[in-house]
């Protein structure tokens, strides 16, 4: 069955640095995600993807972060200077298409760790 | 912004009960969806529903869209240890296909 796959599936970096985490979404979907979730706490959005262009971004997604879609196959979140709060459970999502009623398929999640 | 409130926050049970889970929103969603998350996993989706008032199965799994389209519950019938894990709701409104969580209920089961 197909699947989204995450990589790294750990990540720890230091506090400023950047870091990129890359997803393969499935195949045939045209609409990408980020999510992340701090330790404990419920999944939180952050950005959607579709037709190269970001669809929508919640406030957590501020300058620091950015997204691309390099290739027909990766799709990158990249935070370019990390802070302690950022370390979170990062997911990858994509759907074949949406019009508020579509399934969302979640990657198995980058753990960020910022020291 | 808008916010999902899902209870219980943690259940106990004991193998072969049955349990219930729900989520409630100050708004209107289009579709609501049950999600399990296991320790370091993504979440997996278990039931989508698309209109008020909808019931849908999947397996021991059923699911409700409520008429106000403010809610829904999930119920598991017949619990077996595998069943372990956070159970999420989700609502989904806008046409970019975003997702409101809610907190996660932990479901635990005792063999």
């Amino acid at each position: 069955e197909p699947e989204v796959t995450q990589t790294p599936s750990h990540q720890v970096t230091q506090m400023g640095q950047e870091v990129i985490l890359r997803c393969v979404p499935i195949s045939n979907h045209l609409y990408f995600y980020w999510y992340r979730q701090i330790l404990g706490q419920k999944v939180e959005f952050l950005v959607s993807f579709y037709n190269n262009e970001i669809s929508e971004k919640s406030e957590i997604f501020d300058d620091q972060f950015s997204v691309e879609r390099p290739d027909g196959s990766n799709f990158t979140l990249k935070i370019r200077s990390t802070k302690l709060e950022d370390s979170a459970m990062y997911f990858c999502a994509s759907s074949p298409r949406t019009y508020a009623n579509e399934k969302l398929f979640f990657g198995s999640g980058t753990q960020l760790s910022v020291l | 912004g808008q916010q999902l409130n899902q209870s219980p926050q943690s259940m106990f049970i004991q193998e072969g009960e049955d349990v219930s889970m729900n989520c409630t929103s100050s708004s209107i969603f289009n579709t609501w969806l049950w999600y399990k998350q296991d320790p370091g996993e993504g979440p997996v989706l278990l039931i989508a529903l698309y209109k008020a008032g909808e019931l849908t199965s999947n397996g021991r799994l059923t699911a409700q869209f409520g008429i106000t389209r403010k809610d829904s519950f999930l119920n598991i019938s017949a619990s077996i240890p595998s069943d372990v894990g956070i159970y999420f709701c989700a609502g989904q409104y806008s046409n970019t296909g975003k997702l409101i969580f809610g907190q996660g209920t932990t479901l635990q089961v005792k063999p």
